[in-house]
């Protein structure tokens, strides 16, 4: 059963970056039908879409975020990472690593499965 | 940006049929899924390809589209069911529905 860990650092001041590992286990990491996600969710809120890597290295992110946002991956380790730099406020919340798969058909995905989330809180 | 609208919360009594809607422009041309995500946990796909359930998901979770709207049906909502539910989408990005509390009471 394929299962997703986050870690990192739960506390980060404003304007310095954001840094979370995903690492997946117990099943297949570098299928052409996956690409590996995050989300994320402010306290009390919905979920919000960051941006997804395939194993290749190519990545898509949420416009809103793109200027800030880099994910890499490591295929030896069957890990991925998320950077976000310029942090505020704004920015706290559970962040969550996901597996999407999408099929060959343009806008047929979905997540599944999801890790269990971490809290990054921004403050000084 | 591409906008996905759901009620924010939806009341059943134990037993009762639930319907959570996703309205959304074009969303008839989309496919939809949707996700289940209990207090205090991580969401869970319960819905995906508009109708289809994931393996271990109860069969009193079903989907269905009419028009732009999608629909996620619990028939014979339990006090298991109580949680937010998600829509989603692909509009040139990953879009979710706003979220919506699913009472059982």
């Amino acid at each position: 059963q394929l299962q997703l860990q986050e870690s990192g650092s739960g506390l980060v001041k404003p304007s310095q970056t954001l840094s979370l590992t995903c690492v997946v286990s117990g099943g297949s990491f570098s299928s052409g039908n996956y690409a590996w996600s995050w989300i994320r969710q402010s306290p009390g809120k919905g979920l919000e879409w960051i941006g997804y890597i395939y194993h290749s290295g190519y990545t898509y992110y949420n416009s809103s975020l793109k200027s800030r946002v880099t994910i890499s991956i490591d295929n030896s380790k069957s890990q991925f990472s998320l950077k976000l730099n310029s942090v505020t406020a704004a920015d706290t919340a559970v962040y969550y690593c996901a597996r999407l798969y999408s099929s060959s058909t343009v806008g047929d995905n979905w997540f599944d499965p999801w890790g269990q989330g971490t809290l990054v809180t921004v403050s000084s | 940006s591409y906008d996905l609208t759901q009620p924010p919360s939806v009341s059943v009594s134990p037993g009762q049929t639930a319907g959570i809607t996703c309205s959304g422009d074009q969303l008839g041309n989309k496919y939809t899924s949707w996700y289940q995500q209990r207090p205090g946990q991580s969401p869970v796909l319960v819905i995906y390809q508009n109708t289809k359930r994931p393996s271990g998901i109860p069969e009193r979770f079903s989907g269905s589209k009419s028009g732009n709207t999608a629909t996620l049906t619990i028939g014979g909502a339990q006090p298991m069911d109580e949680a937010d539910y998600y829509c989603q989408v692909w509009d040139n990005s990953i879009v979710f529905g706003g979220g919506t509390k699913l009472t059982v009471l």
